[in-house]
C-alpha cells in the first residue's frame, strides 16, 4: 500500500515564525502536492512538484515556498507564519500515469494553528 | 473560482437509503475523480472516470459523467453509517494537478 506520512498531526506556531511541514512518500511517485483545506473552500492547491528540484505554483502560492531535494520528500515552508495560514495542510503524491493525472494518495494532514 | 462544485453541500439520509451527490465543472477535462474524507483525516480515492466514459461502477458506488453538461454524479447505494464522510470531486484539466471542489458532507443515520 502507498504510504504518505506527514511530520506532525498538530502544530502550533507563533506569528512570524518560520514553519516547515514535511511530507514523505514510499512509492517512488514522481508527483507530490501540497494543499490547504479550509471550511467551505475545499482543497486548494498551494504548490506541486513533478520531479526532484522541480516545482510549480498552484492556485494559492503566496506566503509559501517548497523544497524537493529527494524524490520521496516534499517540504512546505511558511517563511513568516501569519494567522491567516491557520489551516489543515494535506500532502499527496501520485505516479505519472499514461493518460492524464493519476490517482492521488494523501497523508493524514497537519492541522496548523498560528497564534 | 472553483473548477468543481458539489451539490448538495450537505446530505442526511437513513441507513439503507441511496445517496446521490453531484459535481459540476467549468472547463474540459481528461478525467474526473471522486474522493472521500473521514473527519479530520486525509482523502481516500474512490473512483476515476475518464472523459470518454459515461458510467463506472465500483462495489456500491456508481459514477456517471456527462461531458456535454460538464457534470458528474456519485451514487452510493444501500448506504451504511460507515459511509458518513465528506465526498469531493476532482478534475484533471491537463495541468498535472487536480482541482478539487468544496465537497458534500454526507451523514448516514443508523
Amino acid at each position: 500500500d502507498v504510504k504518505v506520512t506527514q511530520s506532525s498531526r498538530y502544530l502550533v506556531k507563533r506569528t512570524g515564525e518560520k514553519v516547515f511541514l514535511e511530507c514523505v512518500q514510499d512509492m517512488d511517485h514522481e508527483n507530490m502536492f501540497w494543499y490547504r483545506q479550509d471550511p467551505g473552500l475545499g482543497l486548494r492547491l498551494i504548490y506541486f512538484s513533478y520531479d526532484v528540484k522541480m516545482k510549480e505554483k498552484g492556485d494559492i502560492p503566496e506566503g509559501y515556498s517548497v523544497s524537493r531535494e529527494k524524490k520521496e520528500r516534499f517540504s512546505l515552508i511558511l517563511e513568516s507564519a501569519s494567522t491567516n495560514q491557520t489551516s489543515m495542510y494535506l500532502c499527496a503524491s501520485s505516479s505519472s500515469g499514461g493518460e492524464g493525472t493519476d490517482t492521488q494518495y494523501f497523508g493524514p494532514g497537519t492541522r496548523l494553528t498560528v497564534l | 473560482s472553483q473548477q468543481g462544485e458539489e451539490d448538495p453541500q450537505a446530505l442526511s439520509i437513513q441507513e439503507g437509503e441511496n445517496a446521490t451527490m453531484n459535481c459540476s465543472y467549468k472547463t474540459s477535462i481528461n478525467n474526473l475523480q471522486w474522493y472521500r474524507q473521514n473527519s479530520g483525516r486525509g482523502l481516500v480515492h474512490l473512483i476515476l472516470i475518464r472523459s470518454n466514459e459515461r458510467e463506472k461502477h465500483s462495489g456500491r458506488l456508481r459514477v456517471t459523467l456527462d461531458t456535454s453538461k460538464k457534470s458528474s454524479s456519485l451514487l452510493i447505494t444501500a448506504s451504511r453509517a460507515a459511509d458518513t464522510a465528506s465526498y469531493f470531486c476532482a478534475t484533471d484539466t491537463g495541468r498535472r494537478a487536480l482541482t478539487f471542489g468544496s465537497g458534500t458532507r454526507l451523514q448516514v443515520q443508523p
